[in-house]
Order: C-alpha cells, then structure tokens, then sequence
C-alpha cells in the first residue's frame, strides 16, 4: 500500500511569487493533514480536512495560504504571494477515520520550500 | 490535549534497549498516548500508541503507569538508524480530533 505523498519535494522560489504543494493521502483516508516546521522551530498544525471538508484550519498563519481538497482525494496548499517566513518543510499526514485508533496519522515525506 | 515533557537528549549503545521517559500529568481518561519519531529532515513516523494498557508492535513496546501520568517507549535492540528525534503525543481520540501537538521532543542518539 502506498503511503502519504507530497510534490514536489522541494521548491526554491523569489519572495512574491506563487507556489504549489500537492499532498496525495493514503487511498481511502478521509482524513487530511497540513503541518509546517520553519527553521529552528518546532512541527506546527496548520489545518484539517475531513473529506473535502476544512474540520479546523485554525493554524493557517494567515490568508496568502489556501488550502483545497476537492473531491475529498488529493489536496493542494498553495501560498500567494511567497514571503521569506514561509520557507520550512511543509508536512501532508492523513488518517483513516477520527476516533480512536484509526486515527493515527501517517505523514509524507515533506515538501521543503526555500523563499528567497 | 495534555501537555508532555520529555528529556532534550540521550544516548544509548547500540545493540541495548533504549527507554524514552514521557511525563503527561494532566492526562485526561480519553486521551491516547502516541510516540512518532523524526528521522533527519524525513517525515514524522508512527511507532505506536495506548491507552491505558502496555502496548508492543515490531517497532517497540509501550509502558503506561497505572496512573496514566507517565510512559516510557522502549526500542528493544537499538540500532544506528534509531537516531532520530522522539516526540511523546497525547491526544484525545474521541472523534472531531484536530492537529497533533509536537513539542521539542527526545532526541535520542545511538552510539556504536
């Protein structure tokens, strides 16, 4: 069975411009996470999905971020305009369902963004 | 969900068990205790997670006191590909769950 995968694995952009990440969850999980580690510092959520659905995006660090899940599979992070705070690895984890121990959340391998 | 502490470091010889302490004293009854691991710059990585009894899977074995308020991971046979950063979890699973709370973790060092 595949795991969590995230595209790309890094991206090198200029302060201003837009970027992508991709995050392809275990076939089957409704559940979809995003998290982020900025340098130095440590994992942080930044929001969750429940199909297609946003549960809680309570740790998006403000509106140049938007997250998609459309059709309850694949989900897209995109940040717009890119500023210097935002390089880090940005993590994709997913689980089978909430409660108890399905769950637990698997993560990708991480997309590293570098803003420069 | 319950906050944990966790020693910043430790060192094990490789081939001996190394026991990772995790303190949640204000654990609540329907809160989980999970353990993942952060190798390099990859992925967090499940390694296991209870309750309230003493879990085992291929990876390591879980120890829960009885009172719930502290835990200890136990990686049997260390290895030099166990040296990662440890992080002690606990959440509630009662659905409707969010985000897991990484604190600094263990970072944990195998010596040969």
């Amino acid at each position: 069975e595949a795991g969590v995968t995230q595209f790309p694995s890094h991206s090198v952009i200029e302060k201003g411009q837009t970027v992508t990440l991709r995050c392809d969850p275990i076939s089957g999980h409704d559940n979809l996470y995003w998290y982020r580690r900025v340098m130095g510092k440590e994992i942080k959520f930044l929001l969750h999905f429940v199909k297609e659905s946003k549960q809680d995006e309570s740790g998006m660090p403000n509106n140049r971020f938007l997250a998609e899940r459309t059709g309850g599979t694949y989900s897209t992070l995109k940040v717009q305009p890119a500023e210097l705070e935002d390089s880090g690895v940005y993590f994709c984890a997913s689980s089978l369902r909430t409660g108890g121990s399905t769950d637990t959340q698997y993560f990708g391998p991480g997309t590293r963004l570098t803003v420069l | 969900d319950a906050k944990t502490t966790q020693p910043p470091s430790m060192d094990c010889a490789e081939g001996r068990a190394a026991n990772l302490p995790c303190n949640h004293s204000t654990i609540s009854g329907n809160e989980y205790v999970y353990w993942y691991r952060q190798i390099h710059s990859q992925g967090p990585q499940y390694i296991i997670h209870g309750l309230k009894n003493n879990e085992t899977n291929e990876m390591a074995s879980l120890i829960i006191t009885e009172d719930r308020k502290s835990s200890t991971l136990i990686l049997p046979h260390a290895t030099l590909r166990d040296t990662a950063v440890y992080y002690c979890i606990v959440r509630f699973s009662g659905g409707g769950a969010d985000g897991l709370t990484f604190g600094k973790g263990t970072h944990l060092i195998i010596q040969p």
